[in-house]
């Protein structure tokens, strides 16, 4: 069964460092969502690609976070500079495109800034 | 107060229990319904989706939507240790799933 891949699992930097993680969606997703889970809380969308377009980054952090997907495939979001509250899970999603509800989370990456 | 309010739990059953999750949520304009579980250090995965009110069942679970009151309800039927896991809300007003609201998560463990 196809699943959406995430790297690195798990990720520890200091305050003030840059830090980048991968996604892979499943293969002919159209649509890619980038997700911030704090401890005990639910996901919250950070930025939503289509194809290769942005079609909503309202909730990202633009003055630190950014988020490509350049090929329309696999993508990476990047942190500079990292902050103590940027501690969380970074949750990959994809889904087919329309006329499909159902997305599919990747395993994540746990993120500790200290 | 947050748009979505879910029952915080923890929740410890014995095994085959019938486990109640819930949520309440403000906003009317929500029309889907969905219920994930996460396991640990896992990403949630979809449960059972549901459009407007009404019931729909799946096997051992069973999804209740009643608009009217704003309340949605996860019932779990004979339940096993394989069903604890964090159970997350959530809801959203097209279909556009990214757009979707969550609970903060209902962690349920079924003891043997």
């Amino acid at each position: 069964e196809a699943e959406v891949a995430q790297s690195p699992r798990y990720k520890i930097t200091e305050k003030s460092q840059a830090v980048a993680f991968w996604c892979d969606p499943i293969s002919g997703h159209a649509t890619l969502y980038w997700y911030r889970q704090i401890l005990g809380q639910g996901p919250e969308l950070l930025v939503q690609f289509q194809d290769e377009s942005v079609v909503d980054d309202s909730q990202l952090p633009k003055d630190r976070f950014s988020a490509e997907r350049l090929k329309g495939v696999d993508s990476t979001l990047k942190i500079q500079p990292a902050e103590l509250g940027d501690s969380a899970m970074y949750l990959c999603a994809s889904r087919r495109g329309q006329g499909s509800y159902e997305q599919y989370f990747g395993p994540g990456t746990r993120l500790t800034v200290t | 107060q947050k748009e979505v309010e879910q029952d915080p739990g923890p929740l410890s059953v014995p095994e085959g229990a019938i486990v109640s999750l819930n949520c309440t949520y403000s906003n009317s304009a929500f029309q889907y319904f969905m219920w994930y579980r996460q396991y640990s250090r896992k990403g949630p995965e979809l449960l059972m989706y549901t459009y407007s009110s009404g019931n729909k069942e799946d096997g051992r679970f069973t999804a209740q939507v009643d608009k009217s009151s704003k309340y949605i309800s996860l019932f779990i039927r004979d339940s096993q240790p394989s069903d604890s896991a964090t159970y997350l809300c959530a809801m959203s007003a097209g279909t556009n799933a990214g757009k979707s609201t969550f609970g903060d998560g209902t962690t349920l463990t079924v003891k043997p």
